[in-house]
């Protein structure tokens, strides 16, 4: 049963990176049918996608954070990770990482079958 | 961009069903995905593909798509459907991106 489970510091001052990554156990990351990604979900508020990620490096990342994300992969250690730059109080929240299926459709989409349990990011000083 | 727009609550007696709205402009020509999250619990995908149910949920969950609005159906509501729930859709039109509802709480009465 593929478990994805994020790791990574709960609290990150204003102005520094925030760097989480996500052990993907039970399966490997390295499956030709998946993108991995972030999504997090501020106190109250509804989901955001962040970005993703193959395991060939190819990423996609949401416009409105773009200039602040990173997402990389390690294959070796089935493990993405996400640093996002520059953070603020406005980047508080818990972060998700998820698996992402591919379909297609005249264009590809992709959709989240498989959820870790989340880690708390507080911004604070 | 494109932007999903769900209805901030929907209310219903248990046994009845809810309906849950997302709409999009032409959302019908989009592949629609329903998520169900509990408070203090990670989303969990209902339903996929317009109306597709991943294994282990049940058949009272369905969901529709057309036109300008994709719906989550869920028949003989139960106490333990109060949730939040959000659609998601994938953008391809731009930039590649993953697009969310904004939500909408479930209540059981």
């Amino acid at each position: 049963q593929l478990q994805l489970q994020e790791s990574g510091p709960g609290l990150v001052k204003p102005s520094e990176t925030l760097s989480l990554t996500c052990t993907v156990s039970g399966g490997s990351i390295s499956s030709s049918s998946y993108y991995w990604g972030w999504i997090r979900q501020p106190p109250g508020k509804g989901l955001e996608w962040i970005g993703s990620i193959y395991y060939s490096g190819s990423t996609y990342y949401n416009p409105s954070l773009k200039s602040r994300v990173t997402i990389s992969v390690d294959t070796s250690k089935n493990q993405f990770s996400l640093k996002l730059s520059s953070v603020t109080a406005a980047d508080t929240a818990v972060y998700y990482c998820a698996r992402l299926v591919r379909g297609y459709d005249s264009n590809y989409y992709y959709y989240m079958d498989v959820w870790g349990k989340g880690t708390t990011v507080t911004v604070s000083s | 961009s494109y932007v999903l727009t769900q209805p901030p609550s929907v209310s219903v007696a248990p046994g009845q069903t809810a309906r849950i709205t997302c709409g999009g402009n032409n959302i019908g020509s989009k592949s629609v995905h329903w998520y169900q999250q509990k408070p203090g619990q990670a989303p969990v995908l209902v339903v996929y593909d317009d109306s597709d149910r991943p294994s282990g949920i049940p058949e009272r969950f369905s969901g529709s798509n057309s036109g300008n609005t994709a719906t989550l159906t869920i028949s003989r509501v139960e106490a333990g459907d109060e949730a939040d729930y959000y659609c998601q859709v994938w953008d391809s039109s731009s930039d590649h991106r993953g697009v969310f509802g904004g939500g909408t709480k479930l209540t059981v009465l």
